[in-house]
């Protein structure tokens, strides 16, 4: 079945770790995106990589980073610079030309 | 800067309503526009997708249209079931397919049996 995998469901974490958040898809899109949700916040752009090697920062790139090796993998590092880490991330990728976006199932962050 | 309004927040119905809600947008230069589905803790469900030259698309009990120059779309649900419970988003894209979508907060559907 074709679709996108985010790994793990839940993270827990102690603060001052950074840690990756990982997203695949094999669906052939060439482009991805990192997404955090907040409650009654929405959903923020945190990275998004239209190709292979490239990347633009979001609204919020601040404290993460991210890397595009391969078209199908697209992890997102939170790292101990992020100030408030705690939240709900969502990876998606689209199709060429419509631009349609498919999400996966999401990683709930937990940093104490 | 574009921004996307989705209201009302919340809503709850009797099953078997048709109801509508509501999206708007403060930029018309856009290139998509998608509704969602968001059901507690998971991901989101692509609905329905409309490009700029389109003004609507259906799905089964779902349709949604798009007036560009006012800046806004509507879900229209029709004959709701329980099953319709769930958070719909609204997002458009700017610009080209390949760039980022612009989110709205939401409209929490309740519907009771």
């Amino acid at each position: 079945d074709g679709g996108i995998t985010q790994s793990p469901k839940y993270l827990f974490r102690k603060e001052g770790q950074n840690v990756t958040l990982s997203c695949e898809q094999n669906l052939n899109h060439d482009a991805m995106y990192w997404y955090r949700q907040d409650p009654g916040q929405g959903l923020r752009l945190i990275y998004y990589s239209q190709i292979v090697n490239d990347f633009q920062k979001g609204d919020i790139a601040e404290g993460y980073s991210v890397s595009r090796e391969k078209k199908e993998s697209f992890p997102l590092t939170v790292t101990s610079a992020q100030k408030n880490p705690t939240a709900f991330y969502l990876c998606a990728s689209s199709i060429q030309g419509t631009g349609e976006q498919y999400f996966g199932p999401g990683t709930r962050l937990t940093v104490t | 800067k574009q921004e996307v309004t989705q209201i009302p927040a919340a809503l709850s119905v009797p099953e078997g309503e048709n109801l509508v809600l509501n999206c708007s947008f403060t930029d018309s230069a856009i290139y998509n526009l998608q509704w969602f589905r968001q059901d507690p803790g998971k991901g989101l469900t692509s609905l329905l997708l409309i490009q700029s030259s389109q003004r609507e698309q259906t799905s089964g009990r779902l349709n949604a249209s798009l007036d560009k120059s006012s800046g806004r779309s509507t879900l229209y649900i029709a004959a709701s079931q329980p099953g319709d419970s769930a958070t719909y988003l609204c997002a458009v894209t700017v610009n080209q397919a390949g760039t980022a979508l612009i989110f709205g907060k939401g409209t929490t559907l309740s519907v009771s049996s």
